[in-house]
């Protein structure tokens, strides 16, 4: 079925750098795609989104790169810092009908470490 | 302004038991969203009310079900308990369900022994 993956499981950067968390997906058909930040107890937070005709978008210390060609989702996050340590979730989301209407569906996540 | 809030923080049920987990939308927002975060899993899309109405529905079982109430409230009731319902249960809200942004509440960690 369609499914929104994730490339690499954990990314370890000491607190200054620049991080980049990365995402296949396979429904060409997704309208939007959304990163989340989940804390160790807490829900997922919503980070940022970007439509499916957009190729970048920015956001505070958080930018989100969209290559429909290759369907590879980025979260580019500048001067990680403590704070930012968490699991973060790319998901899509369609806005067509049928089984997808309404829903995000999520990958499994990338565990983000930020050393001080 | 509150959050998305869930109930109970935690629960511990015998296999074949019955759970109701409840959660309360942002003030204002119609849609109520509930997915299962199973240990080491990405979240899996459960259900979908807008308007007291089902909207959508995940892969999962009938032994799950829900409902939403007039003040737009939810509840999430899984029967006959098994092993593999343990997970984080998380429901979220939104204005409606044409929007991108879901609000996540903390969630109600399963457990089921």
């Amino acid at each position: 079925g369609e499914s929104v993956g994730l490339h690499l499981p954990t990314l370890s950067v000491q607190e200054g750098d620049n991080s980049i968390i990365n995402c296949a997906y396979s429904n060409s058909a997704s309208d939007y795609f959304i990163w989340y930040k989940q804390e160790s107890g807490k829900g997922p937070q919503f980070i940022i989104d970007i439509r499916s005709n957009m190729d970048k978008r920015q956001g505070q210390r958080v930018t989100v790169l969209l290559n429909k060609t290759v369907k590879h989702l980025s979260l580019q996050i500048a001067a990680t810092q403590p704070g930012d340590s968490a699991v973060y979730f790319c998901a899509d989301k369609t806005n067509a009908g049928g089984t997808s209407y309404g829903k995000l569906t999520f990958g499994q996540g990338t565990i983000l470490t930020v050393h001080p | 302004e509150a959050g998305v809030t869930q109930s109970p923080t935690h629960l511990i049920k015998t296999r074949g038991q019955q759970v109701t987990l409840r959660c309360s939308p942002i003030s204002g927002h119609t849609s109520v969203y509930w997915y299962q975060q199973a240990l080491g899993l990405g979240l899996q899309f459960l259900l979908w009310y807008d308007e007291g109405e089902e909207r959508n529905r995940g892969n999962f079982p009938p032994r799950f079900s829900g409902r939403q109430f007039p003040n737009y409230s939810s509840e999430l009731n899984v029967n006959a308990l098994e092993l593999e319902d343990s997970a984080l249960y998380l429901c979220a809200s939104s204005f409606g369900g044409g929007k991108v942004e879901q609000y996540f509440g903390p969630g109600t960690r399963l457990t089921v022994t």
